[in-house]
């Protein structure tokens, strides 16, 4: 089955530096790729997408890249700052599999130090 | 900025006892969605829907699941009869459809926590 992999634990950085995310898809590939952001208590909030034929798209301080080959897909938010913490959640749009839908990752929770 | 929205955002309930969840998709988008989060765990996809039918349904969403458009601009999700473990954050979630790379993001609600007691 399909599988998407965050890293569980949580990410503490000083605030100033680049916050590095990953996600890690098993088995087939998505037609594309988002990233959201949910605070706790509340809905994801779209960020960037990405798809299968693009390498890197940017947005702001925001940097997705996504490399089919490895079958991972990396988010940076340069310049992180403390409003940055937040649960970051990758979510996949698959076509192969018939699934028309999101397939979400469990996210890695951001933490930013001042 | 349009955005989905939800009512109630909480919600209490007696097992067993029937809910109604309710959204309100971006009006221009053609396709809208369900998707459950239990507490901690990851969001996880319930139902699709487009053009006034059901056109994909998760493991998840059995016979005590129903969805319906009752009119242009409402959305919502039933729940016959309410099981312990049903108790989790709702949201709904809406496309535009048509080509583009922001045509094809899902927007989503600010959910509804459902506590089934």
């Amino acid at each position: 089955s399909q599988k998407i992999e965050q890293n569980s634990e949580a990410l503490n950085i000083q605030e100033g530096k680049t916050a590095t995310l990953t996600c890690n898809y098993t088995n087939y590939s998505p037609a594309y790729l988002q990233w959201y952001r949910q605070d706790p208590g509340r809905g994801p909030v779209f960020l960037l997408l990405i798809r299968e034929n693009e390498k890197e798209k940017r947005k702001e301080r925001l940097k997705v890249t996504f490399d089919t080959t490895l079958k991972q897909s990396l988010f940076h938010i340069t310049a992180s700052q403390p409003a940055d913490s937040a649960t970051y959640l990758c979510a996949l749009f698959f076509m192969d599999t018939g699934r028309r839908a999101l397939t979400f990752g469990s996210g890695t929770r951001l933490q930013v130090q001042p | 900025e349009p955005e989905v929205t939800q009512t109630p955002s909480h919600q209490v309930t007696q097992m067993g006892q029937e809910v109604i969840l309710r959204c309100v998709p971006i009006s221009n988008h053609l396709y809208f969605y369900w998707y459950r989060q239990i507490l901690g765990q990851k969001v996880e996809f319930l139902v699709s829907f487009y053009n006034n039918e059901i056109s994909e349904k998760s493991e998840i969403f059995d016979d005590q699941f129903s969805v319906e458009r009752p009119d242009g601009s409402n959305f919502t999700l039933k729940i016959r009869s309410t099981k312990l473990e049903d108790s989790a954050m709702y949201f709904c979630a809406s496309r535009g459809g048509l080509a583009g790379p922001y045509q094809e993001t899902q927007y989503f609600g600010p959910g509804t926590r459902l506590l089934v007691l």
